[in-house]
């Protein structure tokens, strides 16, 4: 049982490109998400999904997509990457989406945009 | 008043101390509050759940002060293996906003 997955891991990118993360659970969570974490600053929500086939837009959702074909996996995009989107990526996922769940995190994408 | 606030610190206290932080929030209708454990460089992972009054959970004391609007984590008979950072987790106000994270307070226990 690996919990929550991530990758990759860490990723350098170049303003204007293109990446996608990928999260994958194995513990049949209905709910997933993903934050951004910087300096100074607690998780912000970017993107959620309450099940497979639903998005729905975080706190900070502007210049990120995201996908949830398979139930298990959970899909984050940057189409133009911008150095303010350097940040350390987490995914999580939930049984439910009442916010007294747990919620599992991944071990964290870091991203530097140059 | 923002959403959640922490003290940032780094607290730095001896092994074998006691310790305590403070997390306040401002939607006066939260029923209920996490403190959630990040070590560095790491995910971070449910520490406890706080409901009511509080939760005790061995070294761990977790209290809530409605009329304050602030939740507290103790911890007692510090070991080294404390050290994190330690997030505050509230209700947010909307669905974009599920649950708000603190931006976490740092503890360093020293030998």
């Amino acid at each position: 049982n690996a919990g929550v997955t991530q990758t990759p891991k860490f990723r350098v990118l170049k303003t204007g490109q293109s990446m996608t993360l990928l999260c994958a659970q194995d513990m049949n969570h209905e709910y997933m998400y993903w934050y951004r974490q910087d300096p100074g600053m607690g998780l912000r929500l970017i993107h959620y999904s309450v099940g497979e086939g639903t998005t729905a837009k975080g706190e900070v959702p502007d210049g990120y997509n995201v996908s949830r074909l398979k139930k298990q996996n959970f899909l984050l995009g940057l189409e133009s990457a911008a150095p303010s989107q350097t940040s350390v990526y987490f995914c999580a996922s939930s049984y439910g989406g009442s916010y007294q769940e747990t919620q599992y995190f991944g071990p964290g994408t870091r991203l530097l945009v140059l | 008043r923002k959403e959640v606030e922490q003290d940032p610190g780094p607290f730095n206290v001896p092994e074998g101390a006691t310790v305590a932080f403070n997390c306040t929030y401002s939607n006066s209708a939260s029923q209920s509050f996490f403190w959630y454990r990040q070590d560095c460089r790491k995910e971070p992972k449910l520490l406890m759940s706080v409901y009511s009054s509080g939760n005790e959970d061995g070294r761990f004391t977790a209290q809530l002060n409605r009329a304050s609007q602030y939740i507290s984590l103790l911890i007692r008979d510090s070991k080294l293996s404390d050290s994190a950072t330690y997030l505050c987790v509230v209700p947010g106000y909307s669905s974009a906003s599920k649950i708000i994270f603190g931006s976490g307070t740092r503890l360093s226990i020293r030998p």
